[in-house]
C-alpha cells in the first residue's frame, strides 16, 4: 500500500536558518507529492506539489524536488522566518483513478527570534 | 483560488446531542469530499469519503451509524455526530476535489474543533 514517512519533530530553529525537512514515500505507479502546512487551529493549506519525477514545486520560499531515484521529496528553505512555525505534513496521490491523500504524520516547526 | 468554507469553527456540545458539521465549496463543483478527524499531536486519520448524490464509503472501524455524512449536492457536504460522547472530542477537517479539471487539486476546510462536555 502507499506510505508516507517524515521525520519526526518538533524542529527548532533560529530565525533565517536553513529547514530541511525529510518526506519519503512508498507507492504503486506514480504518485502525485504535496506539501501542506497547518497553522495553529487551522485547516491545512497546500504549499507545493509536484506532479512528476524532477519537477521542484516552490512557494514562498520553500522548494520541494521529486526524486524518484530515492523516492523522496524533501522540504527545504534557506531563511525560516517566526511565521513560518507551523506543522508541515507531507502527502501523496498515487494517481490510477484514486484521489485519496496519503499523509505523513506532520512535523511541528517552531522558529525563535 | 478554490475556497472551502466549513462551520462551525468551534462548537461545545452536551453529551447524548448530536452536532453537525458543514462543508461549502464556494467557487467549484465538489465531486467528492474527504472527511478527516485529527487528533492532538497527531495526522489526520481519513473518515470517509463521499460522492456527489452517492453514499458514503468509511474507513475501516469508522461507525457509519455515528458520523453521517451527507453530500447531496456539488457544493455542500455535511457531517453529523450523532449522539456525541466526550470521546469524539477532535478537531475534523473536509477536503474537496475539484471537478473543474485543475489536475490534482484539493482544498481544506478550515476545521472544526469540537467538544463533548
Amino acid at each position: 500500500g502507499n506510505s508516507v514517512t517524515q521525520m519526526e519533530g518538533p524542529v527548532t530553529l533560529s530565525e533565517e536558518a536553513f529547514l530541511t525537512i525529510n518526506c519519503t514515500y512508498t507507492a504503486t505507479g506514480y504518485p502525485s507529492l504535496f506539501w501542506y502546512v497547518q497553522y495553529p487551529g487551522e485547516g491545512l493549506q497546500l504549499l507545493l506539489k509536484a506532479t512528476k519525477a524532477d519537477d521542484k514545486g516552490s512557494n514562498k520560499g520553500f522548494e520541494a524536488t521529486y526524486r524518484k531515484e530515492t523516492t523522496s521529496f524533501h522540504l527545504e528553505k534557506g531563511s525560516v522566518q517566526v511565521s513560518d512555525s507551523a506543522v508541515y505534513f507531507c502527502a501523496l496521490n498515487s494517481g490510477a483513478g484514486s484521489y485519496q491523500l496519503t499523509f505523513g504524520k506532520g512535523t511541528k516547526l517552531s522558529v525563535i527570534p | 483560488g478554490a475556497v472551502v468554507s466549513q462551520h462551525p469553527s468551534r462548537v461545545i456540545c452536551k453529551s447524548g446531542t448530536s452536532v453537525k458539521i458543514e462543508c461549502r465549496s464556494l467557487d467549484f463543483q465538489a465531486t467528492t469530499m474527504f472527511w478527516y478527524r485529527q487528533f492532538p499531536k497527531q495526522s489526520l486519520m481519513l473518515m470517509a469519503t463521499s460522492n456527489e448524490g452517492s453514499k458514503a464509503t468509511y474507513e475501516q472501524g469508522v461507525e457509519k451509524d455515528k458520523f453521517l455524512i451527507n453530500h447531496a449536492s456539488l457544493t455542500l457536504s455535511t457531517l453529523t455526530v450523532t449522539s456525541a460522547h466526550p470521546e469524539d472530542s477532535s478537531f475534523y477537517i473536509c477536503s474537496a476535489r475539484d471537478r473543474g479539471g485543475r489536475g490534482v487539486g484539493y482544498t481544506f476546510g478550515s476545521g472544526t474543533r469540537l467538544t463533548v462536555v
